[in-house]
């Protein structure tokens, strides 16, 4: 495996359903990051990790939860959703270094809330 | 806060032909980055190119250039030659830095490119 992978790829999940979004990076990187595109809006981030360690939470509401165990992994734990949270949700690292942003991307993951 | 605009939503090309997306932003940082991606219809974001805000030359890579004006805040991307696989959206970004000190990318509302044969 190469780049950033994502898992699953879609999703159908019921408002009382409990699922979670994996992503892995080959990469090296040690920032990873959490991305929400909805149709037609511009993509939100959601969260973002450095080292490990939870650097940003851009008041994201608490029905989803982000887990990262190691700078490789990076998860999206989903619980009580609503219809609105039905997005791509998409996974980014980063290699953090001063003047360098450049973001690789995973394929993303489609959700629907039913 | 950092801030991109792009003002068209849909464009057209014929194929070999070439193309000029649009993209402005607003920013206070004297340092900053600026991003192309490439969105196609299976959701990944695609890296395309990148200028630095002190780069006195355009980037170019391959077919695609970014015309980076920095005292009109524009950094458009040229797309030559084009092909049918460059249908897609695509999304400018700016590098910016969240409240807690994160680095983060601020993203534009995209363009959607439609190559036609």
């Amino acid at each position: 495996e190469t780049g950033v992978t994502q898992t699953p790829r879609h999703l159908v999940m019921g408002m009382t359903n409990k699922k979670s979004l994996k992503c892995e990076q080959h990469l090296g990187h040690n920032a990873m990051y959490w991305y929400k595109q909805s149709a037609k809006k511009p993509l939100e981030l959601m969260f973002v990790y450095n080292f490990k360690e939870q650097t940003e939470n851009n008041s994201v509401p608490s029905r989803f939860s982000p887990e990262c165990p190691n700078s490789s992994h990076l998860f999206l734990h989903l619980h009580t959703l609503q219809p609105e949270d039905s997005a791509l949700y998409l996974c980014a690292s980063s290699q953090h270094v001063a003047g360098s942003y450049e973001q690789y991307f995973g394929p993303g993951t489609r959700l629907t809330v039913t | 806060a950092q801030k991109i605009t792009q003002t068209q939503p849909g464009m057209f090309v014929q194929e070999k032909e070439a193309v000029t997306l649009d993209c402005t932003y607003d920013t206070s940082d004297q340092s900053y980055g600026l991003f192309w991606y490439k969105q196609p219809s299976s959701g990944e974001m695609i890296f395309l190119i990148y200028q630095g805000s002190y780069d006195e030359q355009n980037a170019t890579e391959g077919r695609y250039s970014l015309n980076f004006q920095k005292a009109r805040k524009s950094a458009n991307l040229v797309i030559s030659a084009s092909q049918l696989g460059d249908s897609a959206m695509y999304f400018c970004a700016m590098s910016g830095i969240t409240q807690g000190g994160s680095e983060k990318l601020v993203f534009g509302k995209g363009t959607k490119l439609t190559v036609n044969p």
